[in-house]
């Protein structure tokens, strides 16, 4: 079944404490990003990544890192977590960029204390 | 900051009411795609819009990409339950960066 997959699902850490994020996807697509989702702000592009070794910054980057070492993979990092990235998580990957349609994972919910 | 902006942020209607959700944009897009989020879910995509003034439709949904390319709608004839969810566009900016509208959240009333 052609899936994006995120773990965990939910996470709760305090101030801080590293953390990773993992996407995986099986549909070979070159295009994958990180969004964030937050009440009345829709869905903001974190970082985006067109292939392998190519990643770059969307609209909200400060405070996290990724890092795309295989097709399949798109892990977030956020080296030191603060409360303002409480947030809904979503990864996505697309066959054609920005411009066609996104496959979302099922999000990762992150509470930071 | 935000740029593609949607309104209404929230609406309520009765089962059988007509629903229309509205997305502009500050600068002029290549595309517009619409996602449907239901409580608990993922955004999954819907359609995907691209010529100047291009309307589609998909059994009672109907959409519309605005002449400017800068605006565009999405209309749903008798709602049901199951629109229930929060709906949002999308457009490209800068190439490779997808921009997500704020989202309007349906509420359906049976």
């Amino acid at each position: 079944e052609a899936q994006v997959t995120q773990n965990p699902r939910y996470l709760i850490t305090v101030t801080g404490k590293k953390l990773t994020v993992t996407c995986s996807q099986n549909m070979n697509h070159e295009y994958m990003s990180w969004y964030r989702q937050d009440p009345g702000l829709g869905l903001r592009q974190i970082y985006y990544s067109m292939n392998v070794e190519v990643t770059d910054k969307g609209d909200v980057p400060e405070g996290y890192k990724v890092s795309r070492k295989e097709k399949r993979n798109f892990p977030l990092i956020l080296e030191s977590p603060s409360p303002n990235q409480t947030s809904l998580y979503f990864c996505a990957s697309s066959a054609g960029g920005a411009y066609n349609e996104q496959f979302f994972g099922p999000g990762t919910r992150l509470t930071v204390l | 900051g935000q740029q593609v902006m949607q309104i209404p942020q929230y609406q309520h209607v009765q089962e059988g009411e007509d629903f229309t959700t509205y997305c502009n944009s500050s600068t002029t897009l290549s595309n517009i795609q619409w996602y449907k989020q239901r409580p608990g879910g993922h955004p999954v995509f819907l359609i995907q819009l691209v010529k100047s003034g291009e309307v589609k439709k998909q059994k009672r949904l109907t959409f519309q990409f605005g002449e400017a390319k800068k605006n565009s709608s999405l209309h749903i004839t008798a709602t049901q339950t199951t629109d229930v969810g929060t709906y949002f566009c999308a457009g490209v900016r800068d190439t490779d960066k997808l921009i997500f509208g704020t989202g309007t959240r349906l509420q359906v009333f049976p």
